[in-house]
């Protein structure tokens, strides 16, 4: 599976949106993006995926450059309990069976 | 909606002693995953079982070994316990072959600790 690069961290003001960026320069065609977020010593929590489209759903958004070689997870209204590990990670998803394999992730703190 | 369950939640053991955490996917989920999270680290992939068949290995030590029963529920079993392994274990399922994606869900994790 592609390498991801995320900053290792990020704040973000409470109630602002929250741009995480990620860079995937090397991601094959059959491969999805995933974000997950982990909040302190909890599971892992999907987020959002997609392969070349954006996505939106009730949690964030997800922003996928033309070229695929990077996206953005946009949490449009971030509150505190968005205070997480937040996780890209690329995934071939054919077979259906490929682990997540998880990076460094970005440290997101978001201040009252 | 029903989630991953993991049994039991927190464990200590002594060094050199077994453990065993065990894992109930979602419902008609096929595929379950282990994974290993260690202070202040990322989590990392032990081995994952699909159809009750091992699919993939990753870091898996030789003293652990695991399992995935009928019911599809899964066992992990760690052997010859060390100080190292103190850690967060995570399972986590998803369904083959749907429209969703094959979306991993994790469940809230098994602390282990060896003293």
């Amino acid at each position: 599976d592609a390498k991801t690069t995320q900053p290792p961290s990020m704040d973000c003001a409470e109630g602002r949106a929250a741009n995480l960026p990620c860079n995937h320069s090397t991601i094959s065609g059959n491969e999805y993006v995933y974000w997950y977020r982990q909040i302190h010593s909890q599971g892992p929590q999907y987020i959002i995926h997609g392969l070349k489209n954006n996505e939106t759903n009730e949690m964030a958004s997800l922003i996928i450059t033309e070229d695929r070689k990077s996206s953005t997870l946009i949490l449009p209204h971030a509150t505190l309990r968005d205070t997480a590990v937040y996780y890209c990670i690329v995934r071939v998803v054919r077979t259906g069976r490929r682990a997540l394999t998880f990076g460094s992730g970005t440290r997101l703190q978001v201040q009252p | 909606a029903a989630g991953v369950i993991q049994s039991p939640r927190h464990l200590i053991k002594e060094k050199r002693e077994t453990a065993t955490l065990k894992c109930y996917p979602i419902p008609r989920h096929d595929t379950v995953y282990w994974y290993q999270q260690g202070p202040g680290q990322d989590p990392q992939f032990l081995i994952s079982f699909y159809e009750k068949m091992q699919s993939d290995k990753g870091s898996i030590p030789d003293r652990f070994s695991a399992q995935q029963f009928s019911d599809y529920h899964s066992e992990l079993n760690m052997s010859s316990l060390e100080l190292g392994d103190s850690a967060l274990y995570f399972c986590a399922s998803s369904l083959v072959g749907t429209a969703s994606g094959n979306t991993i869900y994790f469940g809230e994790g098994s602390w282990l600790t060896v003293v």
